[in-house]
């Protein structure tokens, strides 16, 4: 079974960076089958896209945050992060880590979600 | 940019067929999935590919695309079927997402 789980401060202040980490049991990230992306949803609203990373190392990152975002993956660890630069309170947001299956074949699998609050 | 419009809300009774639409310029030609998500939770896949069911995912749940429009049914709805349901599809690379739907069985 896999699983997903996010890690990381859940308190950033603003014009800082937001980093997570989205650790993978069951399933390697090096499977060609697979992509690994960053999703959020900020309280009461819905589903913002944030980007995805592939095993072959192509990442996609959403056009509203892109001059923001740095997604990387570190296979030996079978994790991959998200960086987000220069954050406001606009950014907080329960931001969740997701299994995308290639053929646009939809999320599968998704973690739990972890709440990141930017306030001084 | 491209958007996916969903209604805010909808209300079906219980046993009755929920319809849920999703609007976006020729959706007709991307593959569109849907989410079910229950509050505090993780969203669920409950359709991919306009129609595709995952494992485990009840045959009441049931997906079509066409021209402008794709659309979630939910056939003989249940209580435990209320929830917000997002539609998404991909556009140039990049993973959009509908607004979301609030279904209300009742």
């Amino acid at each position: 079974q896999v699983q997903l789980k996010e890690s990381g401060p859940g308190l950033v202040k603003p014009s800082q960076t937001l980093s997570l980490t989205c650790s993978v049991s069951g399933g390697s990230i090096s499977s060609g089958s697979y992509f690994w992306s960053w999703i959020r949803q900020p309280a009461g609203k819905g589903l913002e896209w944030i980007g995805r990373i592939y095993s072959s190392g192509a990442i996609h990152y959403s056009p509203s945050l892109m001059s923001r975002i740095t997604i990387s993956a570190d296979t030996s660890k079978n994790l991959f992060s998200l960086n987000l630069s220069s954050v406001t309170a606009a950014d907080t947001a329960v931001y969740y880590c997701a299994r995308g299956r290639i053929a646009d074949s939809g999320s599968d699998y998704w973690g739990q979600g972890t709440l990141v609050t930017v306030s001084s | 940019s491209f958007d996916l419009t969903q209604p805010p809300s909808v209300s079906v009774s219980p046993g009755q067929t929920a319809a849920i639409t999703c609007s976006g310029d020729k959706l007709g030609g991307k593959y569109v999935s849907w989410y079910q998500q229950k509050p505090g939770q993780s969203p669920l896949l409950v359709i991919y590919q306009d129609g595709q069911r995952p494992s485990g995912i009840p045959e009441r749940f049931s997906g079509s695309n066409s021209g402008n429009t794709a659309t979630l049914t939910i056939s003989g709805t249940q209580p435990m079927d209320e929830a917000d349901y997002y539609c998404q599809a991909w556009h140039s690379s990049a993973v959009v997402f509908g607004g979301g739907t609030k279904l209300t069985v009742l």
